[in-house]
């Protein structure tokens, strides 16, 4: 089962910074957090992943707290292209691969 | 760049009948996931491969099984099919290193009437 709790949707004015939270507050210590996207009709597509310190990439950035307990993705300037179910999961080494265990998602919505 | 490759892209079946989708990886990569996706639902892991190996079982009813060949390729084989099987199937690939990304093929929607 997913380990992580986001907001069921969240909406951003296009050329603001959104702020996407996400609580895991189980997570072990050698889990990484990794966030994916998906648009509509498409398949799920990489954002960023951490494990203890911020992350930057093209894409967004990425806020861990201190405890790992929770973090935030950052996108910088919301266009409309960024409208998709954005899913943080915590990844786990299953018995012989490493799993993505995709929970509920927040749906962002950007407002023209 | 090349990308995940899924064929077909859609697939219409009767209830009971069989159906096999394929998924092309990223040249290089050695780790294959399928996901399934029901209508308004999130992916669901079903399983993995790894150098041609099963690496790891979701939930994968038994009614499926699959298998990746020595060209990487991998086919997720579907029987008995039921209503509830109507749903998109992700392909995702990844190469080397455990926490590398995931890329995701664009998927097959399977309908079963």
């Amino acid at each position: 089962d997913a380990k992580t709790t986001q907001p069921n949707s969240m909406e951003s004015n296009e050329e603001e910074p959104v702020h996407l939270p996400c609580n895991h507050s189980t997570i072990s210590g050698t889990d990484y957090i990794h966030w994916y996207r998906q648009l509509p009709s498409q398949g799920p597509e990489y954002v960023i992943h951490g494990l203890t310190s911020n992350v930057n990439n093209r894409m967004a950035s990425l806020a861990i707290a201190e405890d790992r307990k929770s973090s935030t993705l950052i996108l910088h300037r919301a266009t409309l292209r960024d409208a998709a179910v954005y899913y943080c999961i915590e990844g786990y080494s299953g018995a012989g691969s490493y799993q993505l265990t995709f929970g509920k998602g927040t749906k962002l919505s950007v407002i023209p | 760049a090349a990308g995940v490759i899924q064929s077909p892209r859609h697939l219409i079946k009767e209830k009971r009948e069989t159906a096999t989708l394929k998924c092309y990886p990223i040249p290089r990569h050695d780790t294959v996931y399928w996901y399934q996706q029901g209508p308004g639902q999130d992916p669901q892991f079903l399983i993995s491969f790894y150098e041609k190996m099963q690496s790891d079982k979701g939930s994968i009813p038994d009614r499926f099984s699959a298998q990746q060949f020595s060209d990487y390729h991998s086919e997720l084989n579907m029987s008995s099919l039921e209503l509830g099987d109507s749903a998109l199937y992700f392909c995702a690939s990844k190469m080397g290193g455990i926490y590398n990304e995931q890329f995701f093929g664009p998927g097959t929607r399977l309908t079963v009437l």
